[in-house]
């Protein structure tokens, strides 16, 4: 089983500070770790991606995140925010589930607002 | 242009008359699902197909089915919708088979439905 917890379901950033977007996982397999970002009115679309190389991603827009294994983790950080940040953001984890499938787990989401 | 698209994009219905959303893609992805997203539970897996022929419930199917008989269709099926399942609906797709969990799912650009 896996699961994800995005700490903060709003958070709230003046233009120009730093964006920290935490997320904790619990997989019993090696998980592959996903931000996603959703625009108001839109779909889905990835931030970025962890598949087990560097520990260190980095996204679109500046975003990245780091994979720490002995805390769980999979915090989405941008050193300085933009007006145009300002969306809800998504951590999800996957991992197989046996007999060759697997599943994407989403967390609840956080809802980003940045303050001109 | 690669893309998943999903029909109709609204939808209000009343209690107990079937109704199917369509989802297609043109990227030749082996791996579609359905979410349903809502309001601070974020996203839910409805259903997943593995590929054609292939498919299994996800953490949230009860009152849904779905059926793959072609790579690139995907449709959920409401046989008897309920007020309960009024929602924002996301079909996606992504490679599978041997490396999927690894790949990012690409997204739909979600059908509100509304259940009177």
């Amino acid at each position: 089983a896996q699961s994800v917890t995005q700490l903060g379901s709003h958070v709230s950033v003046s233009e120009g500070a730093l964006v920290l977007l935490r997320c904790n996982y619990s997989s019993s397999v090696p998980p592959y770790l996903f931000w996603y970002v959703q625009y108001p009115n839109q779909g889905l679309q990835l931030l970025l991606k962890y598949t087990s190389a560097a520990t260190l991603v980095k996204g679109i827009n500046d975003f990245e995140a780091e994979f720490k294994k002995s805390e769980t983790s999979f915090h989405l950080t941008k050193p300085s925010a933009h007006m145009s940040d300002a969306a809800e953001y998504f951590c999800a984890v996957t991992s197989y589930s046996g007999a060759g499938s697997y599943q994407l787990t989403f967390g609840k989401g956080t809802k980003l607002s940045v303050i001109p | 242009e690669a893309q998943v698209t999903q029909n109709p994009r609204y939808l209000i219905t009343v209690t107990g008359k079937k109704l199917t959303v369509t989802c297609s893609q043109n990227m030749n992805h082996e791996y579609m699902s359905w979410y349903r997203q809502d309001p601070g539970l974020g996203l839910r897996q409805i259903y997943y197909s593995m590929n054609v022929e292939v498919t299994d419930k996800g953490d949230v199917p009860e009152g849904y089915k779905v059926s793959r008989k072609e790579k690139r269709n995907f449709p959920l099926i409401l046989e008897s919708p309920s007020p309960n399942q009024t929602s924002l609906y996301f079909c996606a797709s992504s490679w599978g088979l041997a490396g999927g969990p690894k790949y990012e799912q690409f997204f739909g650009p979600g059908t509100r439905l509304t259940v009177l």
